[in-house]
């Protein structure tokens, strides 16, 4: 079975401070995304990475940076957290090679920023 | 841009069917996702459409027209634990690339 984990289910974080979010995934994609939804707008593509080493902004990018150090490890970093960025943050993997491009998603992080 | 939507909710009566519609306005198409996700877990994978038609798997099943830009989710003897949000998503890129609609939430009643 694909596994995406990710560091923490729920996170209280004051505003100003640096937030690291970690995934890792035990399948061996190539790709992984992060992504943060709200009531009523939906999953958003935050950065995703096709490879280790790569990165390509999302759709809402601003606030947010990541890293991809290892294949199974994509972090997504708030520099400084703001109250505006309180959301559920989901990463997520896929696979290129096959042909298969469905996204295996982890539990997702409930970030509270106060 | 990109545009994609769908319903915002739907109420239907165990056993019955509903259909919840998407529609899309994408710069890029590869493919059309459908995921479910209850309330406070992961989306887990429901359908895959590359091609025009239908494709059914079990009590779900799933079309697209590309020409009209417009997909369908159709869930038939509904259940109480098929209360749920159910998200469209357009595969807007050859490496894997998703743009969500918002979701559709479906309330099964007894």
């Amino acid at each position: 079975d694909v596994k995406v984990t990710q560091s923490s289910r729920y996170l209280v974080k004051r505003t100003g401070e640096k937030v690291f979010l970690e995934c890792v995934q035990d399948m061996d994609h190539e790709n992984m995304f992060w992504y943060r939804q709200d009531p009523g707008l939906g999953l958003r593509l935050i950065y995703f990475s096709y490879d280790v080493k790569m990165k390509e902004k999302g759709d809402i990018p601003e606030g947010y940076s990541v890293s991809r150090e290892k294949k199974e490890r994509f972090s997504l970093i708030l520099e400084s957290a703001s109250t505006n960025q309180t959301s559920m943050y989901l990463c997520a993997s896929s696979s290129t090679g096959t042909g298969d491009y469905e996204q295996y998603f982890g539990p997702g992080t409930r970030l509270t920023v106060t | 841009g990109q545009n994609i939507d769908q319903p915002t909710e739907m109420t239907a009566t165990e056993g019955a069917i509903v259909q919840i519609n998407c529609t899309y306005q994408t710069s890029g198409f590869n493919g059309l996702f459908w995921y479910q996700q209850h309330a406070g877990e992961a989306p887990t994978f429901l359908s895959y459409n590359v091609l025009d038609g239908l494709e059914e798997k079990g009590r779900f099943s799933s079309f697209l027209s590309r020409s009209k830009g417009y997909s369908y989710l159709l869930l038939k003897e509904l259940q109480m634990k098929d209360s749920a949000s159910y998200l469209c998503a357009v595969l807007t890129d050859s490496w894997g690339k998703l743009q969500f609609g918002a979701g559709t939430q479906v309330v099964v009643t007894p």
